[in-house]
């Protein structure tokens, strides 16, 4: 079955919020994390990654958080805004893993007016 | 440079037809992986290949097919299609290397009538 998934599949957040977008993995031996963002008619994109050798790792307006003891991560977006509208994903993976990355089953995050 | 491309954008066939879809990866990227998404699903990895050789391979019947070109143009092939092969076929390409993002295509919009 899936070893990542998400708590929530759908997110409301008002414009100008935080967002955060929570994960939950189940195998200690991934090492590698990653979040995609997919808008409506294309394709994953990628937005930031981190190795499980860190907890933290900030990008624009985007920080991932990295718990590998209750194998949790998560993605808060600053300060919303309407093109953050999309579906976020969550991917995980460990060095020789036959099947490559794996996916979770995505958020959809709603931004109000 | 050029991101993946991937044709045809959208494609309806009949059951029990075959298809084949065509990925170009980023320049100078020798991995190329297919996933399947579903709204049911989510993403599903197919299989991945890397420079001519199927590396890594999912859970899917063997009438998901692919293949991989000396210029790490990749196809995937679907024989006797059925009602549930409907769904987004996306194309990712990267180095090769492990723990490495991929790069997504808008992907192929499969609907098998």
């Amino acid at each position: 079955g899936e070893s990542v998934g998400l708590h929530l599949p759908t997110l409301s957040v008002q414009e100008g919020d935080n967002s955060i977008i929570n994960c939950a993995y189940s195998n200690s031996a991934s090492d590698y994390f990653i979040w995609y963002k997919q808008e409506s008619g294309k394709g994953p994109q990628f937005i930031i990654d981190i190795r499980s050798n860190m907890d933290k790792r900030q990008g624009q307006r985007v920080t991932v958080l990295l718990n590998k003891t209750v194998k949790h991560l998560s993605l808060q977006i600053a300060a919303t805004q309407p093109g953050d509208s999309a579906v976020y994903f969550c991917a995980e993976n460990y060095e020789n893993r036959d099947d490559k990355i794996i996916f979770g089953k995505g958020t959809r995050l709603h931004i109000l007016p | 440079k050029a991101g993946v491309t991937q044709t045809p954008r959208y494609l309806i066939k009949t059951r029990g037809q075959q298809v084949t879809l065509s990925c170009s990866p980023i320049s100078g990227h020798r991995s190329v992986s297919w996933y399947q998404q579903t709204p049911g699903q989510g993403l599903q990895f197919l299989f991945e290949y890397f420079s001519e050789t199927q590396r890594n391979k999912g859970n899917f019947p063997g009438r998901f097919s692919g293949r991989q070109f000396s210029n790490s143009r990749s196809e995937m092939n679907v024989s006797t299609l059925e009602l549930g092969d409907s769904a987004l076929y996306l194309c990712a390409s990267s180095t090769g290397q492990d723990n490495e993002k991929l790069f997504f295509g808008s992907g192929t919009q499969l609907s098998v009538l």
